[in-house]
């Protein structure tokens, strides 16, 4: 079980944003986290719970290992406005967090 | 780059079986594992299951008794059938690549996603 948080953030521009994700038992660094925006689908921002992905804004981070992950981004844009999520991949028993709805004020 | 696209019926009565297909585009669909995702309206993500296109399959225990995945490598697609639906498999449906290293899956990149609603 991934119990991620907040489920809801309100942000200004320029400020940082903090969402984490717990797993229920240890998962080493197989920690991903996604972007989707409103009638989208899902878009992968990082793998192996810190790792970035080749086109992905630097603002965009992660970091974490174990139980307690952490999802960062710098800097807020207006463009960044979606829900995200933690995702664990442990052997066929894959689970996303419940999701964080980020807005932007 | 590997794109996907969804298809199959957008309306599916209740006790029936919903059936789609996902077609790559943009590269082989060979030597990967594939994935369907879904969504109910509002809510979060549920992983449905895995195939690789040798066949095997993997499938999310609290629907494997309903799920049948397929693939067609000829066709560069694979497929779900969810069988005995009811209101509560309402949901956007997402088919995607499915990274997989030492057992632990990643998905990237997804299809659009296609709006099943099971309505009689």
């Amino acid at each position: 079980v991934m119990t991620q948080s907040p489920a809801f953030l309100s942000v200004t521009p320029g400020e940082k944003v903090t969402i984490t994700c717990q797993a229920s038992e240890g998962i080493g660094n197989y920690l991903y986290w996604y972007q989707q925006k409103p009638d989208q689908a899902p878009k992968l921002l990082i793998k192996y719970a810190s790792q970035s992905i080749s086109g992905v804004p630097s603002r965009f981070s992660g970091s974490g290992s174990g139980t307690d992950f952490t999802f960062t981004i710098s800097s807020l844009e207006a463009e960044d406005a979606a829900t995200y999520y933690c995702q664990q991949g442990n052997k066929h028993r894959i689970t996303f967090g419940q999701g964080t709805r980020l807005e932007i004020k | 780059q590997v794109q996907l696209q969804e298809s199959g019926p957008g309306l599916v009565k209740p006790s029936e079986t919903l059936s789609l297909t996902c077609t790559v585009s943009g590269g082989s669909i060979s030597s990967y594992y594939w994935s369907w995702i879904r969504q109910p309206a509002g809510k979060g993500l549920e992983w449905i299951g895995r195939i690789y296109t040798s066949g095997s399959t993997n499938y999310n225990p609290s629907l494997k008794s309903r799920v049948t995945m397929s693939v067609d490598t000829s066709k560069n697609q694979f497929s779900l059938k969810l069988s005995s639906v009811t209101a509560a498999d309402t949901a956007v449906y997402y088919c995607a690549r499915t990274l997989s290293i030492f057992g632990e899956d990643w998905f990237d990149p997804w299809g659009q996603g296609t709006l099943v609603t099971v309505s009689s």
